[in-house]
């Protein structure tokens, strides 16, 4: 089963536009981490929220962790075309190292 | 360059070969972990060893069979494989904080296998 649901599936944007990526566990979550990944590429570590009600801001990135610890979004201000890739949502699901990741949402700034 | 180093990039074998990945970290991390994304489908967890013992398998058919012979190398040795392997294969490390929780999972650039 998929512990860790992602929408939309895809998004495309003109540059400039803001938009936002939701991540929903049916579970409360340890953690939640937020990572990017170009085509073919590894994923790379963007953000992590611990705590219920958690909200962190890197550069044009913002994301939210809400009060129950099950659902999270990732907001990006004025796209650019450097912010296309996919974005994965992952958490610890259970105490020890089962870490899990959502469905990916495929991001494509048009310039 | 993340610190975690996966060989070869790119593999092609047949179904009857026998062949390896390797994965190496020298980040002082004690988790290391196999990931295999297929097109159109989430990540999927396939082992996790944690101080070189394997801790899950997450129902993983034999013929992906894992070693990790010390906290820095992980390797996934591949035996008669079938097209539907076909995919890109991850490998992460971490070194979880216990008590705070944290897990930052740092990962490899990917191997893309193709099974002909």
């Amino acid at each position: 089963s998929q512990e860790l649901e992602q929408s939309p599936q895809s998004l495309i944007v003109q540059e400039g536009k803001n938009l936002t990526i939701n991540c929903t566990s049916s579970k409360t979550l340890y953690g939640l981490y937020w990572y990017k990944q170009k085509y073919g590429e590894g994923l790379i570590f963007l953000m992590m929220l611990q705590k219920g009600g958690e909200e962190k801001s890197h550069e044009k990135i913002t994301a939210k962790l809400d009060e129950k610890k099950q659902q999270s979004s990732l907001h990006i201000t004025a796209s650019q075309p450097s912010h296309a890739g996919i974005y994965l949502c992952g958490a610890d699901i259970l105490a020890g190292n089962q870490f899990y990741f959502g469905t990916g949402t495929s991001l494509t700034v048009i310039p | 360059e993340t610190g975690v180093t996966q060989t070869p990039r790119h593999l092609v074998m047949g179904m009857t070969n026998k062949k390896s990945l390797k994965c190496e970290q020298h980040l002082g991390h004690n988790a290391m972990y196999w990931y295999k994304q297929s097109a159109k489908k989430p990540l999927e967890l396939m082992f996790v060893y944690n101080f070189k013992e394997q801790t899950e398998n997450n129902s993983v058919p034999s013929r992906f069979s894992p070693e990790c012979p010390n906290s820095s190398h992980l390797f996934l040795h591949l035996h008669t494989l079938q097209p539907e392997d076909s995919a890109l294969y991850l490998c992460a490390s971490s070194h979880p904080q216990g008590g705070s929780g944290a897990n930052v999972l740092t990962f490899g650039a990917g191997s893309r296998l193709t099974v002909l």
